[in-house]
């Protein structure tokens, strides 16, 4: 299965600013996600990361505080604007790749803490 | 729309006794049913799926439509098992979609 490896693995932001993580697949994938899982949550998708063109957003989350990005079959980032302490999350990068499984593969995750 | 219920969110067993994690879904069309895993300090991982009806670990898990349930079960617990497990479902919105729904997980504890 493809090999994901995302950034930063962890970090503190304070109230008001931005991050982007990074997620980089060491192959060429159809499709790739993002999920946000809370503390004490389940994982919710946020939206799918699509090649060239504009993300598709899960019902409750909007372009303009989690803009995304996938230049290429290999790469996306996200971006957690204006954050505010209820942005605290984990922030996992899936995707799905081109083997024929058909099956979901997960980065380790981004642990932003907002103060 | 879709749903996916783990009933328990702590789930303590001795080891070498049985394990059962429930799940129960609801959505109205034919589900695809995962069970994700994951251990301390590591990423999530699947576990297994439905359609392969297969045995990873000493895990199964049958998909029972009439009582919309896709429980994992293992005969014998051991220490090593002791993680946090998810069920998710994956409908089906569209050509080309893969949504997975998961649960909120239920974290299986085994005690020497």
């Amino acid at each position: 299965s493809a090999v994901i490896s995302q950034k930063p693995s962890r970090d503190i932001c304070q109230r008001g600013t931005s991050l982007t993580i990074q997620c980089q697949v060491d192959s060429q994938v159809t499709m790739m996600f993002w999920y946000r899982q809370q503390p004490g949550q389940s994982l919710t998708l946020i939206a799918t990361a699509n090649q060239g063109s504009e993300a598709t957003y899960e019902s409750g989350f909007v372009i303009d505080k989690f803009p995304i990005s996938r230049p290429n079959l290999t790469f996306s980032t996200l971006t957690v604007s204006n954050m505010s302490p209820e942005d605290s999350s984990i922030y996992l990068c899936s995707v799905v790749g081109l083997s024929g499984a058909n099956v979901l593969t997960f980065g380790a995750g981004s642990r932003l803490t907002v103060l | 729309a879709q749903r996916v219920t783990q009933p328990e969110k702590l789930l303590s067993v001795f080891k070498g006794a049985p394990v059962e994690l429930k799940c129960n879904y609801s959505y109205s069309g034919s589900p695809e049913l995962f069970w994700y895993v994951q251990y301390s300090r590591q990423r999530l991982q699947l576990l297994l799926r439905h359609i392969s009806r297969e045995s990873i670990k000493g895990f199964t898990a049958d998909l029972n439509k009439g009582e919309t349930s896709f429980h994992l079960k293992k005969p014998f617990a051991q220490e090593e098992d002791s993680a946090m497990y998810y069920c998710a479902l994956r409908g089906y919105s569209g050509a080309g979609s893969y949504q997975l729904t998961f649960g909120k997980g239920t974290k299986l504890s085994v005690i020497p």
